[in-house]
């Protein structure tokens, strides 16, 4: 069975710097990825996809994802951190049958000036 | 233009009472789902549903029910609520043959008492 597991559930940077969130994944199949952001008190946002093409996947905001199949994972990363970044990010993987995502227990992003 | 809408964003209701989540979107897709996301913000799929076959999490009660008037609407009907459906309900869309990317609404708030 499809799962995605993102490890740590809150994530502290500064202003300016590095963001990398953490998603792993386990699949029975080639794997559709997905990367969301729901920022508070509204609906989820999709970030980026990655749909076996390249491994190396850009999406909205500044982020990026890569593709590891040796790893099963696929972080988000952004070179720098703005305060507007501050959400709740998911990590979210196809199921088999292609008729609903299933997500991580997601990752809340903080951003200090 | 709003291209997944729910209606309302915040329920407030007393235990036993049967309620209505209102859903439409104005995408042209041919899928719809609900998500649950509880207090710990965990999403979980509930149903999914297009014009040929309605797929239900085995684990949604079935005091829940999804109710299609057309494609464009995917309402949500619960009956005999309890403390426990307190939760964010979040309705989506996709295309169908897409990698199950989804547009998401804002999400019903829903607290029951």
């Amino acid at each position: 069975a499809q799962s995605v597991t993102q490890l740590g559930s809150h994530v502290s940077v500064s202003e300016g710097a590095l963001v990398l969130l953490r998603c792993n994944y386990s699949s029975s199949v080639p794997p559709y990825l997905f990367w969301y952001v729901q920022y508070p008190n509204q609906g989820l946002q999709l970030l980026l996809k990655y749909t076996s093409a390249a491994t190396l996947v850009k999406g909205i905001n500044g982020f990026e994802a890569e593709f590891k199949k040796s790893e099963t994972s696929f972080h988000l990363t952004k070179p720098s951190a703005h305060m507007s970044d501050a959400a709740e990010y998911f990590c979210a993987v196809s199921d088999q049958a292609g008729t609903a995502l299933i997500f991580g227990k997601g990752t809340t992003l903080s951003v200090s000036s | 233009d709003t291209a997944v809408s729910q209606t309302p964003k915040y329920l407030v209701t007393q235990m036993g009472n049967d309620k209505s989540i209102k859903c439409e979107q104005n995408l042209g897709h041919d899928t719809m789902y609900w998500y649950k996301q509880d207090s710990k913000k965990f999403l979980k799929i509930m149903f999914s549903y297009n014009n040929k076959e309605l797929i239900i999490n085995e684990t949604v009660p079935n005091r829940f029910s999804p109710k299609s008037p057309d494609k464009a609407h995917l309402n949500l009907h619960i009956n005999s609520l309890e403390l426990g459906d307190s939760a964010v309900y979040f309705c989506a869309s996709s295309q169908e043959g897409s990698p199950t990317e989804a547009f998401f609404g804002q999400g019903t708030r829903l607290t029951v008492v």
